[in-house]
């Protein structure tokens, strides 16, 4: 099965600077990666995603880059706001052999700490 | 457009008891999925849902069982409970197989 691996696993960096989160996967059928934030109390949110034939995406302060050669993908956060403190969640989604065989499996976390 | 819906936000059960957590998803999404959050464990897959019928499993015990109903929302079942069991239980829903994944608020279970 697929395995995510996420670093670091603590990142602190002065409100404005950018913020880089790095993850490597198993499987090279993997198709989806998205990105999670999570803060106190809640639940995972979608904060972007990428797919296995798109190199980077771009979405205001946030980018996901991806390289299935090396088979790792990249969270950067630039001009970072207090507010991007949370813990933030890489995932790959497997390829099943047959339809609807897919689950997401999660990196173990990175908690971000803006520092102001 | 309403989110995912998890019922109840927080439970207590003693060991060996059973529970019931219950999950709406977004109106029109036909896939659930359950998750167990855990400090140690992080993010572990339990199953998926879609159309009634459960489509993938994760590696859990056989007391963890799931159900999804014709209106799409889907409940989960935990029996025998352990202390072990303690964690946030979360619901995502998709739209299917091209979707991404939204996650409810989850469910905190302590078991004592």
């Amino acid at each position: 099965g697929e395995n995510v691996e996420q670093h670091p696993s603590t990142l602190s960096v002065q409100e404005g600077d950018s913020a880089v989160i790095k993850c490597t996967y198993s499987d090279s059928a993997s198709n989806y990666f998205p990105w999670y934030k999570q803060e106190l109390g809640k639940g995972p949110q979608l904060i972007i995603d990428i797919r296995s034939n798109v190199g980077e995406k771009k979405d205001q302060r946030i980018a996901v880059t991806l390289n299935k050669t090396a088979k790792h993908f990249s969270l950067h956060i630039t001009e970072t706001q207090p507010e991007d403190s949370a813990v933030y969640f890489c995932a790959a989604r497997e390829r099943g052999s047959s339809f609807g065989n897919e689950k997401l499996t999660f990196g173990t976390g990175t908690r971000l700490t803006i520092i102001p | 457009k309403a989110g995912v819906t998890q019922t109840p936000r927080y439970l207590i059960k003693t060991r060996g008891q059973q529970v019931t957590l219950s999950c709406s998803p977004i109106s029109g999404h036909r896939s659930v999925s359950w998750y167990q959050q855990t400090p140690g464990q992080g993010l572990q897959f339990l199953f998926e849902y879609f159309s009634e019928t459960q489509r993938n499993k994760g590696n859990f015990p056989g007391r963890f069982s799931g159900r999804q109903f014709s209106n799409s929302r889907s409940e989960m079942n935990v029996s025998t409970l352990e202390l072990g069991d303690s964690a946030l239980y979360l619901c995502a829903s998709s739209p299917g197989e091209f979707g991404g994944y939204t996650f409810g608020s989850g469910t905190r279970l302590t078991v004592v």
